[in-house]
């Protein structure tokens, strides 16, 4: 246990489909992370949110939208998704922003998402 | 556009064994370098954080070195247990840019 939680760990949704991934972290941290891995591809980070205000955005569509209500808690909105966009979705946390480079993320499970 | 290189892809190495395997980065603008270990259905696992040149760190039976004038850190593992198979995925950088993995399989 990493204390970093995810729910669901696993989604099927269709092209029209709304759905929102959940991402916990118990650790006190203050910043926290999306990432994206599709088959055979490394880790993509996503979003960075440091004291619940976005700081980094790597070019993701509009499709996927985060949101971070306080420094525990980091949501994936999903919308009209595409089957390229079917990869597990990591979430991850950290003690300082990642601008601090040196400090360990400590990650979730992931979700496998699925897009039909 | 970051690039961090592993190799090899994959291993397989029977139960005792050592092995280790390479991470390669730019050796310019160097930050610090992670190392995890991935299990299966399960959340990556942070090894190490190696931040100066010439870094050594152990945990166990895994140890790590660093070389950031030449941009590459190596991850060993002494006598290899079937528990030790799993992806290792090292990251660079401060915007954690990751390498594929090289993914370890102990045959028992």
């Amino acid at each position: 246990e990493t204390g970093v939680t995810q729910t669901p760990r696993h989604l099927v949704m269709g092209m029209t489909n709304k759905k929102s991934l959940k991402c916990e972290q118990h650790l006190g941290h203050n910043a926290m992370y999306w990432y994206k891995q599709s088959a055979k591809k490394p880790l993509e980070l996503m979003f960075v949110y440091n004291f619940k205000e976005q700081t980094e955005n790597n070019s993701v569509p509009s499709r996927f939208s985060p949101e971070c209500p306080n420094s525990s808690h980091l949501f994936l909105h999903l919308h009209t998704l595409q089957p390229e966009d079917s990869a597990l979705y990591l979430c991850a946390s950290s003690q300082a922003p990642v601008a601090g480079g040196g400090d360990t993320q400590y990650f979730g499970p992931g979700t496998r998402l699925t897009v039909l | 556009i970051l690039n961090v290189e592993q190799s090899p892809q994959s291993l397989h190495v029977q139960e005792g064994d050592s092995t280790n395997f390479t991470c390669s980065f730019p050796s310019s603008n160097f930050y610090a370098l992670h190392w995890y270990r991935w299990e299966t259905a399960k959340s990556p696992e942070a090894l190490f954080v190696m931040t100066l040149n010439g870094d050594e760190k152990k945990k166990g039976r895994i140890s790590a070195t660093l070389n950031t004038k030449e941009g590459y850190s190596y991850l060993y593992i002494k006598g290899s247990q079937p528990e030790d198979s799993a992806t290792y995925l090292c990251a660079f950088g401060q915007n954690f840019v990751f390498g594929p993995g090289t993914r370890l399989s102990v045959l028992p």
